[in-house]
C-alpha cells in the first residue's frame, strides 16, 4: 500500500526558514495537501495541489513538489507557527496522511 | 462561510455502536465529497475514507472496512459515520472534512470524541 514519510520533528529559530518534507514513491505525480494542527484544535489546510495557498493563509507558507518528495516551506518562521504539520497524498481512491512533523520555533 | 458542525462527545461500551453526525451549512451540500479522519489520542491523522455527496457512494480506506459505515441525508445536509462492534482502540477524535484533491480538505468539523470503555 502507498505510504508517505515525514520527519518526526523540525526545529528552527524565529525568522529562519523551516522546511518539512513528505516522501513517497512517485509523490511528485500526485497532488499533496498540507495541514497545520495546533494542540486541541482541528487541522487547518495551508497548502493544496502541492503548491497552492488557500485564501487567508499567510504568504510565509509555500509548497513545492518533485520526483518522490513534497515540501512545505515556512519562510521567516514565527513562534505562532509552532504546531504539528501533516502532508496528505491524493492517489485516486488511495489517500494517505504522513505521520506528522512537530515544528518547534525557538 | 462554510461550516461543518459535528455531534457531541460519546462514551460507549465495547461491542456497542455509535453514530457521529456532520452537518454542512453555508454552501451547497453536494459540492464536494465528505471525508472522515481519525486521530487517536497523541497520534497522527488517519484518512478513513469518503462519501460522494452526489451519489452516496462510499470509499473506505483499507483499515476501515467492515465495522465503519458512511451515510448521508441530503435533505438535512448531513453526513454520518457509524462504527459498529466498538473496541477500546476505537477511542479517538473523529473529524469530518470536506474536499477532494483539487481543493484539499478545506473545511473541517470541530471533531467528535468517542470514548470506548467498559
Amino acid at each position: 500500500s502507498f505510504e508517505v514519510t515525514q520527519p518526526p520533528s523540525v526545529s528552527v529559530s524565529p525568522g529562519q526558514t523551516a522546511t518539512i518534507t513528505c516522501s513517497g514513491e512517485s509523490l511528485g505525480n500526485k497532488d499533496a495537501s498540507w495541514f497545520q494542527q495546533k494542540a486541541g484544535q482541528a487541522p487547518v489546510l495551508v497548502i493544496y495541489q502541492s503548491k497552492k495557498r488557500p485564501s487567508g493563509i499567510s504568504e510565509r507558507f509555500s509548497g513545492s513538489s518533485s520526483a518522490d518528495t513534497a515540501t512545505l516551506i515556512i519562510s521567516g518562521a514565527q513562534v505562532i507557527d509552532e504546531a504539528d504539520y501533516y502532508c496528505l497524498a491524493w492517489g485516486g481512491d488511495t489517500v494517505v496522511f504522513g505521520g506528522g512533523t512537530k515544528l518547534t520555533v525557538l | 462561510q462554510v461550516q461543518l458542525v459535528q455531534s457531541g462527545s460519546e462514551v460507549k461500551k465495547p461491542g456497542a455502536s455509535v453514530r457521529v453526525s456532520c452537518k454542512t451549512s453555508g454552501d451547497t451540500f453536494t459540492r464536494y465529497a465528505m471525508n472522515w479522519v481519525r486521530q487517536v489520542p497523541g497520534q497522527g491523522l488517519e484518512w478513513m475514507g469518503r462519501i460522494n455527496t452526489n451519489t452516496g457512494n462510499p470509499t473506505y480506506a483499507q483499515d476501515f472496512t467492515g465495522r465503519f459505515v458512511f451515510s448521508l441525508d441530503t435533505y438535512v445536509s448531513t453526513t454520518y459515520l457509524e462504527i459498529n462492534s466498538l473496541k477500546d482502540e476505537d477511542t479517538a477524535i473523529y473529524y469530518c472534512a470536506r474536499g477532494q484533491w483539487s481543493v484539499g480538505l478545506d473545511v473541517w468539523g470541530q471533531g467528535t470524541t468517542v470514548t470506548v470503555s467498559s
